[in-house]
């Protein structure tokens, strides 16, 4: 059985960082894309990185580009997402999504873990 | 970047009814299209992709239709566990983009 699990979350000043985790399990994690999802309250989905099944290639939404870095290591199961200078706007639900196909990504997304609440407030 | 326009943004409906929910493209994506659903504080749940193709798993009274810019997730049977919001999300261009949601709740 697919699983993912985010950890991480939890209330952040403006300014600050953040480290979300996500434990993969249940599949061959080294042979998949991998995102990150977010949602804000009231709001809808909204993609925020990619990272390629290497770890070689990694995406990210304008909004986040150049404040956060996704990573993973393989040999943990493990895909991250660093955030730093956080903003009032990055107040979401951030999820981990696995993509469907093997190798390339996709964004076809068809296991979601059950998300991590990220707070930016002072 | 295409924009996807999900319609109603809410509907009420009885156990039994039939449901539509459509979606619509800023611009042809073929048959990009794929449809989630979720419930709230749960993972989202992967349903249909390449606009009608069922996901394993997913009950039979869920279904895709539509290429270009217009398609529909129908319901045939409202059933209970069918209370959420879907999403539908294009994935013609990558990293694809999310409609803002269609949330279906009890009459």
């Amino acid at each position: 059985e697919v699983q993912l699990l985010e950890s991480g979350g939890g209330l952040v000043q403006p300014g600050g960082s953040l480290r979300l985790s996500c434990a993969a399990s249940g599949f061959i994690f080294s042979s998949y894309a991998m995102s990150w999802v977010r949602q804000a309250p009231g709001k809808g989905l909204e993609w925020v990185s990619a990272i390629s099944a290497s770890g070689g290639s990694t995406y990210y939404a304008d909004s986040v580009k150049g404040r956060f870095t996704i990573s993973r290591d393989n040999s943990k199961n493990t895909l991250y997402l660093q955030m730093n200078s956080l903003r009032a706007e990055d107040t979401a639900v951030y999820y981990c999504a696995k993509d469907r196909e093997r190798g390339y990504g996709d964004y076809v997304f068809d296991y979601w873990g059950q998300g991590t609440l990220v707070t930016v407030s002072s | 970047d295409i924009q996807m326009t999900q319609s109603p943004s809410s509907l009420s409906a009885s156990v039994g009814d039939r449901v539509t929910i459509t979606c619509r493209a800023s611009q042809n994506i073929s048959s990009f299209l794929n449809w989630y659903q979720h419930k709230s504080g749960k993972a989202p749940k992967f349903l249909i992709y390449a606009a009608f193709s069922l996901q394993s798993g997913v009950p039979s009274r869920f279904s895709g239709s539509g290429s270009g810019t217009d398609f529909t997730l129908t319901i045939s049977s409202l059933q209970p566990d069918d209370f959420a919001t879907y999403y539908c999300q294009q994935t013609y261009t990558n990293p694809g983009t999310f409609g803002r949601g269609t949330k279906v709740e009890i009459k």
